[in-house]
């Protein structure tokens, strides 16, 4: 079984300043990793995502996340927050079975960027 | 490119009704996974279609059903409704399952 923990389910930043949202994942398997954004009234937006490889992912507008299998962090930041970060962050796991993968979500983290 | 499709937008249903939500897959997408997001919480995954079948299924009661046509739209049917089922459903597509998948906007179902 696999689930995803965020912490903090609404985080408050200054713009300009660093965005840390963070994500710990429990999966029995090697983990495929992702984090979404969802606008208000609107669908879910691949940010970025972890296979293989490099655990450095970077991601769009500026986003970033680091894979650290020993302490299973999925972290997401960006040094400078913008106005229009402002929206909701969803920490996503999965694992390939019979022959698909199916997502496992966090509950969400509210972004509040303060100007 | 149009995207993941999904209609329609906003629905209201009686308690013990039927509904049926509609998706059309990004053009090249041969997959449709289908996800319930509850206010205030993440999407959970109901489940997946692929070549017309369904792959894989989290966990949600029977009254839950889907159907994928060849064109790989897909269809999720909810029967006898309750209240708890009020939530956005989410679409997503994907090529084989294991790509990234890209989601439409989603059938806000309220109801009452």
């Amino acid at each position: 079984a696999q689930s995803v923990t965020q912490l903090g389910s609404h985080v408050s930043v200054s713009e300009g300043a660093l965005v840390l949202l963070r994500c710990n994942y429990s999966s029995s398997v090697p983990p495929y990793l992702f984090w979404y954004v969802q606008y208000p009234n609107q669908g879910l937006q691949l940010l970025l995502k972890y296979t293989t490889g490099a655990t450095l992912v970077k991601g769009i507008n500026g986003f970033e996340a680091e894979f650290k299998k020993s302490e299973t962090s999925f972290h997401l930041t960006k040094p400078s927050a913008h106005m229009s970060d402002a929206a909701e962050y969803f920490c996503a796991v999965a694992y390939s079975g019979a022959g698909s993968y199916q997502l496992t979500f966090g509950k969400g983290t509210k972004l509040s960027v303060i100007p | 490119d149009a995207g993941v499709t999904q209609s329609p937008t906003h629905l209201i249903k009686t308690r013990g009704q039927q509904v049926t939500l509609r998706c059309s897959p990004k053009s090249g997408h041969d997959t449709v996974s289908w996800y319930q997001q509850a206010l205030g919480q993440g999407p959970q995954f109901i489940f997946q279609y692929y070549e017309e079948e369904e792959r894989q299924r989290g966990n949600f009661p029977d009254r839950f059903s889907g159907h994928q046509f060849p064109n790989y739209s897909s269809e999720l049917n909810v029967n006898a409704l309750l209240l708890g089922d009020s939530a956005l459903y989410l679409c997503a597509s994907s090529w084989g399952g294991r790509s990234e998948a890209f989601f439409g906007q989603g059938t806000r179902l309220t109801v009452v």
